[in-house]
């Protein structure tokens, strides 16, 4: 398998649930991301990684904790979130982690909180 | 400040029509990077073309050329003889601040090619 994965593509929740998001890039990046994508709103960068350490946090609230036991796998544990959460999470990568890096995506996850 | 406007919202042309998407983008930094992605239905962004900010080389790739001018900040992008299968969001980006991570998106403008 080749590129950036992502699951589930589809995850509905309540809002006392609690559920991960994974990701995984095969392309021997070092850098690893996530964005949230909300309807008519430019993509957000929420969580960066480089070499296995957390080195961006954009305020993001504490319901979402990003987890990357290595630089293939990154993950996003998600509890008691909110309705205006609901939007297509998704995960990039790049080689390095400077600006000038291509970042690589991957199909996103859609999740709906009820 | 960084910005990044895509002031097209939504576009719609008939199939083999020409179409140029729009981008300017607004930076003080002299060293920057421009980014096209494509986002079809499926949702995975779809990398397209960097630039840096030393090259103002229009570029061609098959269907698609980008015509990058410094002087009026903009990255304008083109498809040519559009195909239904063109049909998707695309994003213009820009990074810059040397060692920061930061992808600034356009709001993105959403191609639709009629059959």
């Amino acid at each position: 398998e080749t590129g950036v994965t992502q699951t589930p593509r589809h995850l509905v929740m309540g809002m006392t649930n609690k559920k991960s998001l994974k990701c995984e890039q095969h392309l021997g990046h070092n850098a690893m991301y996530w964005y949230k994508q909300s309807a008519k709103k430019p993509l957000e960068l929420m969580f960066v990684y480089n070499f296995k350490e957390q080195t961006e946090n954009n305020s993001v609230p504490s319901r979402f904790s990003p987890e990357c036991p290595n630089s293939s796998h990154l993950f996003l544990h998600l509890h008691t979130l909110q309705p205006e959460d609901s939007a297509l999470y998704l995960c990039a990568s790049s080689q390095g982690g400077a600006s000038q890096e291509t970042q690589y995506f991957g199909p996103g996850t859609r999740l709906l909180v009820l | 400040a960084q910005k990044v406007t895509q002031a097209q919202t939504e576009i719609s042309v008939v199939e083999k029509e020409d179409v140029t998407l729009d981008c300017v983008y607004e930076t003080r930094d002299t060293t920057y990077y421009l980014f096209w992605y494509k986002q079809p239905p499926s949702g995975e962004l779809v990398f397209l073309i960097r630039r840096n900010s030393f090259d103002e080389q229009n570029e061609i790739s098959g269907r698609y050329s980008w015509n990058f001018q410094k002087s009026t900040s903009s990255f304008n992008f083109t498809i040519t003889a559009s195909q239904v299968v063109d049909s998707a969001v695309y994003f213009c980006a820009l990074s810059a601040d040397e060692g920061t991570y930061k992808y600034i998106f356009g709001t993105g403008t959403r191609l639709k090619v009629l059959a």
